[in-house]
Order: structure tokens, then sequence, then C-alpha cells
């Protein structure tokens, strides 16, 4: 059974900060990897899909890298702003049978303070 | 483009009673799932449909039931309704549900029971 694990739970930085959030899944057989972000009371928003074949994928601040032997990806955001706050959520996808189901991560809450 | 929408945003409902919510998904797609979200547990799949068939399941009781409509539209129904029901249902659509495909959310319809 597919476990994610997002670490930290919270995280709290200045305006400006480079930041990096963890994400580890027990098991290595994924078919990709989504990022996503939720600000509160709201829907998901997409910010990053990595396929198993790929290290990595960026877009503007954020990278986001997969490592599937060590079972791990984080989500890097560079100079980050006040509206970059929200609850960043990672997601594995098993491929195979499992038909649109991913497996979340319980997320980290960002607050980026000016 | 339009988005994933759903409706409604929010329902109050007393415990007992029944519910259908509705997704529709981006216009092409035809892999529409659904999820709960709650603080407790997180985000946990129910179901997943293509093509009016549903593939996949997630560990829900037999209250939580959905359809998929020929237009892909999605319907999620939930019977006899019970006090930890309360959550933040929302739906995904993707254009096959197993490729290497990048999944979108809607906003999400509020449940409260009472």
């Amino acid at each position: 059974k597919q476990e994610v694990t997002q670490i930290p739970a919270a995280l709290s930085v200045p305006e400006g900060e480079n930041l990096v959030l963890n994400c580890s899944f027990t098991d290595s057989a994924i078919y990709n990897l989504q990022w996503f972000r939720q600000d509160p009371g709201k829907g998901l928003t997409s910010l990053l899909l990595i396929q198993s074949s790929q290290r990595e994928q960026t877009s503007g601040r954020l990278n986001a890298s997969l490592d599937k032997s060590s079972g791990r990806s984080t989500l890097y955001i560079a100079a980050s702003q006040p509206g970059d706050s929200a609850t960043y959520l990672c997601a594995a996808y098993a491929g195979g049978t499992s038909y649109g189901k991913l497996t979340f991560g319980q997320g980290t809450i960002l607050t980026v303070h000016p | 483009k339009a988005g994933v929408t759903q409706t409604p945003r929010y329902l109050i409902k007393t415990r007992g009673q029944q519910v259908t919510l509705s997704c529709s998904p981006i216009s092409g797609h035809r892999s529409v799932s659904w999820y709960q979200q709650t603080p407790g547990q997180g985000l946990q799949f129910l179901f997943e449909y293509f093509s009016e068939t549903q593939r996949n399941k997630g560990n829900f009781p037999g209250r939580f039931s959905g359809r998929q409509f020929s237009n892909s539209r999605s319907e999620m129904n939930v019977s006899t309704l019970e006090l930890g029901d309360s959550a933040l249902y929302l739906c995904a659509s993707s254009l096959a549900g197993y490729l290497s495909e990048e999944q979108f959310f809607g906003p999400g319809t509020r449940l409260t029971v009472l």
C-alpha cells in the first residue's frame, strides 16, 4: 500500500528566502508524481507533474525533482513571496489499474511573511 | 478553456438525509475522480469513472455512490448522511485517467452535516 509523507508539516519563512519542501513515498513503482497548491477552503491547483522517467520539472520559480530509487521528491521555491502562502501537497500515481487514484501526503503549510 | 466545475459549492444537510454533488470535467476529459478531504484524514480517493463505467473505487462504505453520464459529467451521492461525512468533496478530471496525465481539480463542494 502506497504511503506518502511530507516534511515539514508547517514552515514559516521571511519573504525572499529560497525553500525546499519534501515528499517521500513508500512504493517506488510510481507512474508519476504531482505537486499541488491549495489555498484555504479552495480546490487544488496543479503546479508540476513529473513523469517516472523524468528527474525534474521547472515552472517559473518552482522546481520539482524526483528520485524513485530513494522514494523522494522535493519542491524548490525560489525567492519566496507572501502570495506563495498556501498548503502544498504532493501526490503519487501508481498507474496500471489504479485508474485515477492519486495518493496524497498530508501537506506542508507554508507561510511567507513580508 | 473552462476548468473543472462543481455544484453546489456549499451544502448544509442533517443526519439521515441524502445529498447529490455534481462535477463537470474539462471539455474533452473523459475520466472523473472524486476525493474526500477532511482535516483528520486528508485527501482520500472515493472512485473514478470513465465512459460511464466505474473503474476504481476507494475504501468507503456503500452509502457513497456515483455515476457518469455520456457527456462525462459525473455525480456522486451520499445516502443516510452521518456527521463524519462533513468534508470538502473534490473532483478531478483527466483525459483518460491511466496515462501519464495531469489531473485537474475543481473548487470543491463543502458539505456540512448537522
